[in-house]
């Protein structure tokens, strides 16, 4: 298995404050995800990185900020959590990209971490 | 407008009988397919893939088929076990440099039964 963790595991805060979900790779991987999973909606993705300090949008980007400061940690940081925002959050790295190379391709997920905005 | 679909919300089968899972898609870009297979309280784990430059992958127990033509794939397992029981989500790429971007479906509950 990919060594992928997610912090903390589960968290319940309130409306209004802010909120950072941490993941961690022991892979070297360079490109790293978040994605949200709700019912009926499968995963979508909110953003990735596709190396140290380069990050860009996924489909679900609004509400929500991250930042890779070094290759194993992609931190997602919630400003303002909203009840909406209440959902499982997962992460996951792929080796590259853009290689062509679809084995390398391949993304692996994290634990996954459940994260309630009441 | 959902790239990939997976028609069917559950599956039920009985053990020992092959489980048919499928996926619809509608971007001719997508080139590369997986499958992913998800337990409660747990994160996706990869099962299998293709490329679009084949038409079958085969692993053990499981087998992904891909019909270009028809903008469709498949998972089959076979012989179904109850471990096999979980959401299994089918997921594209593809489309030059947005290659890393994986669409999903809203996957397939299966349930085999002892």
């Amino acid at each position: 298995d990919a060594g992928i963790t997610q912090s903390p595991r589960h968290k319940v805060t309130e409306t209004g404050t802010p909120v950072t979900l941490r993941c961690h790779q022991t892979e070297n991987h360079r490109y790293m995800y978040w994605y949200r999973q709700d019912p009926g909606h499968g995963l979508r993705l909110i953003h990735y990185s596709y190396g140290v300090k380069d990050t860009d949008k996924g489909e679900v980007s609004d509400g929500y900020s991250v930042s890779r400061s070094k290759t194993e940690d992609f931190l997602l940081t919630l400003e303002s959590a909203t009840s909406s925002q209440t959902s499982v959050y997962f992460c996951a790295i792929s080796e590259s990209g853009t290689s062509g190379v679809p084995s390398t391709d391949t993304q692996y997920f994290g634990p996954g971490t459940r994260l309630t905005v009441l | 407008d959902q790239q990939v679909k997976q028609n069917s919300p559950s599956l039920s089968v009985q053990e020992g009988r092959i489980s048919i899972l499928n996926c619809d898609y509608t971007n001719s870009m997508f080139d590369y397919f997986l499958w992913y297979k998800k337990y409660p309280a747990e994160g996706p784990t990869f099962l299998i893939s293709i490329s679009s430059i084949k038409d079958k992958n085969e692993d053990g127990r499981f087998t992904v088929f891909l019909n270009k033509s028809a903008k469709h794939l498949s998972l089959h397992i076979v012989p179904s076990q109850p471990g096999d029981s979980a959401v299994y989500f089918c997921a594209a790429t593809g489309g030059g440099g947005s290659n890393y971007k994986l669409t999903f479906g809203k996957g397939t509950l299966l349930t085999v039964n002892p």
